[in-house]
């Protein structure tokens, strides 16, 4: 399968304060990544399906100036949360498609942010 | 009513049993149907996938689809204590093309040595 880094791994930040995640993908051109959000013991939430050169699709409740997404290059998506706040906290995964048939998504490991 | 239920466990069972984990789906469009397996504080892995009805195997793994029942499993044979994980499912549709994955809450799996 595909594989897919993601950095930092673990953040802390202070309230307020922006956090920027990176997607990378390491052996496949992918046009479409996907942010997922999982809270403790809870399934993984899609946010937005981010998409080379075009603007990022947000799903409902997800605030689009607050969670801001760039897919400059096919290799390389980056989500930045804005003015973070404790309730932000969570683990944001990234994810690619395989590209083929099915369409199924190798994930990233994930990025543990923790908002003081 | 979610689009997709699966039972959030926690689920335990002893080294070598035989574990079933099991979906429903109400989304008749469905047509591709994986089970991710996940370690905690890390990414899903996808371990299998299937298209529409019927079974696959993949060593001492499983999966079964039942499209008129809205039905999916996965079997794990001999089970491990390093099968310890929750275990997502996840199903698309027919459009190829970054269709996005909708995905059970997860089934937390203890395998107990």
């Amino acid at each position: 399968g595909a594989v897919v880094s993601q950095h930092p791994s673990r953040v802390i930040c202070k309230s307020g304060t922006s956090v920027k995640i990176e997607c990378r993908s390491l052996d496949f051109q992918a046009t479409t990544m996907f942010w997922y959000r999982q809270f403790p013991k809870q399934s993984l939430m899609l946010m937005a399906t981010s998409n080379e050169g075009s603007k990022a699709t947000y799903e409902q409740g997800v605030e689009k100036d607050k969670f801001l997404i760039n897919h400059a290059s096919l290799t390389l998506s980056t989500l930045t949360v804005t003015s973070a706040h404790p309730e932000d906290s969570s683990f944001y995964i990234c994810s690619q498609t395989s590209g083929g048939a099915p369409d199924t998504q190798y994930f990233g490991p994930g990025t543990r942010l923790t908002v003081l | 009513q979610k689009e997709v239920e699966q039972d959030p466990g926690p689920l335990s069972v002893p080294e070598g049993a035989i574990v079933s984990l099991n979906c429903t789906y109400s989304n008749s469009a469905f047509q591709y149907f994986m089970w991710y397996r996940q370690y905690s504080r890390k990414g899903p892995e996808l371990l299998m996938y299937t298209y529409s009805s019927g079974n696959k195997e993949d060593g001492r793994f499983t999966a079964q689809v039942d499209k008129s029942s809205k039905y999916i499993s996965l079997f794990i044979r001999d089970s491990q204590p390093s099968d310890s994980a929750t275990y997502l499912c996840a199903m698309n549709g027919a459009n190829f093309g970054n269709e996005k994955l909708t995905f059970g809450t997860g089934t937390r799996l203890t395998i107990i040595p």
